[in-house]
């Protein structure tokens, strides 16, 4: 069974950082892209990052380049997300999703339950 | 920037047929942008429901359906259940590693 747990958020002051781990179970985590995915109080789901099962290629949201980056560490089957220069608007539920990538299909097919940032001073 | 647009909310009677749908701000959705669909209820973590247009996630009822309709991606939920009534999120892959959620559809079961 797939499992994905998210750990790391909390509330971190305007400006500050924080980093958000996903450890998986279940599945070769190397041999699958995973994504953040976060959802803003009362709000909808926005995709926010997304990086490749070796780790080579990561791609961001407009709204977060240059201040998150994702990584992974396969010998630990974790997935991160490190958040710099956090703003009010960044606070969410941040969700971790495993992805499934092939010539014929893109979905997310699993979900974490996700942890709460909270971005306020 | 690319929009993915859905209804804001939508309402079907028990036993009824909804057909939620998921466009593009400018532009026409194909199979190309491997169309997915999620059901999210308060406090949960999304669901899969149907991937690639049309193809159910293991375990979800056949009574939920996927297609393209005209320039839109579609998901249509046939004799719906008190259950049913949720968030729907579609989710676009534009290429290149990025993809865009729909702002999500709030179903009504009444």
């Amino acid at each position: 069974e797939v499992q994905l747990l998210e750990s790391g958020g909390g509330l971190v002051q305007p400006g500050g950082s924080l980093r958000l781990s996903c450890v998986a179970s279940g599945f070769t985590f190397s041999s699958y892209a995973m994504s953040w995915v976060r959802q803003a109080p009362g709000k909808g789901l926005e995709w926010v990052s997304g990086i490749s099962g070796s780790g080579d290629s990561t791609f961001y949201a407009d709204s977060v380049q240059g201040r998150f980056t994702i990584s992974r560490d396969n010998s630990k089957n974790t997935l991160y997300l490190q958040k710099n220069s956090l703003r009010a608007e960044d606070t969410a539920v941040y969700y971790c999703a495993k992805g499934k990538y092939t010539s014929s299909t893109r979905h997310f097919d699993s979900w974490g339950q996700g942890t709460l940032v909270t971005v306020s001073s | 920037q690319t929009v993915v647009t859905q209804e804001p909310s939508f309402s079907v009677s028990p036993g009824g047929t909804v057909t939620l749908t998921c466009g593009l701000s400018s532009g026409s959705v194909s199979t190309s942008y491997y169309p997915s669909w999620y059901q999210q209820t308060p406090g949960q973590a999304p669901r899969t429901l149907i991937y690639n247009t049309n193809s159910r996630s293991s375990g979800v009822p056949d009574r939920f359906s996927g297609s393209i309709l005209g320039n839109k991606a579609a998901l249509t939920i046939t004799g719906a259940q008190a259950d049913d009534e949720s968030d729907y999120y579609c989710v676009l892959f534009m290429g290149s590693g990025i993809c865009v959620f729909g702002g999500g559809t709030k179903l009504t079961v009444l």
